[in-house]
């Protein structure tokens, strides 16, 4: 059973047209994700949520929102797409922030701006 | 600092030993990870290891951790085509942030 899932998989969008990437759980963890993955580059974290505490992280771009309107569910919008933002992008949950507590990562949505 | 490197690139025959290695920045990671990466997939994790163990084997991985040198490295025994994929070594920095390597592609030829 899929327990982090990512609608769409693939997502084609227009240049400055907002998009909005969703994602939800099946594990009832408090913390969600979300990363962003360029073309052959690691991971690298936008901001999380620790339940209702939004995280973001000093260095992302304020073109990214996001919102988590319950436990389950958290979103990624893109106020005005650039060329530069076509990635992949991963959710991820975990139980709590500790750093004992396994990272759980759903499939991904790729992002392509035309 | 935050940069966790690796090689890019590991090409090994099916049935020999593959091993990838990763040199982190942050002394003061607690625990070190090792994801896969399958084509078009999210990241799964493989194997992680706290920073005061050297070594951990779990089936056919071992992970080793050389906390002197901040050098982890992950040796896959019998490697089979089905591991095929990128691995990424992460270091959690602050304890709610994963910093990920660059990965390294593994291809596995008959």
């Amino acid at each position: 059973d899929a327990m982090v899932i990512q609608n769409p998989r693939y997502q084609v969008t227009q240049f400055g047209k907002p998009v909005t990437l969703s994602c939800s759980q099946t594990l009832n963890h408090n913390v969600m994700y979300w990363y962003q993955q360029k073309s052959s580059q690691a991971p690298k974290l936008l901001f999380h949520y620790y339940d209702k505490d939004f995280n973001n992280e000093a260095d992302t771009p304020d073109n990214f929102q996001s919102r988590r309107p319950n436990t389950s569910f958290c979103f990624l919008d893109i106020r005005s797409p650039g060329l530069g933002d076509a990635a992949m992008y991963l959710c991820a949950t975990s139980r709590t922030s500790g750093f004992t507590d396994t990272q759980y990562f759903g499939p991904g949505t790729r992002l392509t701006v035309l | 600092g935050e940069d966790v490197e690796q090689s890019l690139f590991l090409s090994v025959r099916e049935g020999d030993s593959s091993v990838i290695n990763c040199t982190y920045t942050d002394s003061s990671s607690t625990y070190l990870y090792w994801y896969k990466q399958e084509p078009g997939a999210g990241l799964q994790l493989l194997t992680y290891i706290f920073s005061n163990m050297d070594m951990k084997q779990d089936q056919r991985l071992t992970v080793l951790l050389n906390k002197k040198d901040k050098h982890l490295s992950l040796r896959i025994a019998d490697t089979q085509t089905g591991d095929s994929a990128i691995y990424f070594c992460a270091e959690n920095y602050n304890t709610d942030k994963l910093i990920f390597g660059t990965g390294t592609r593994l291809q596995v030829f008959p």
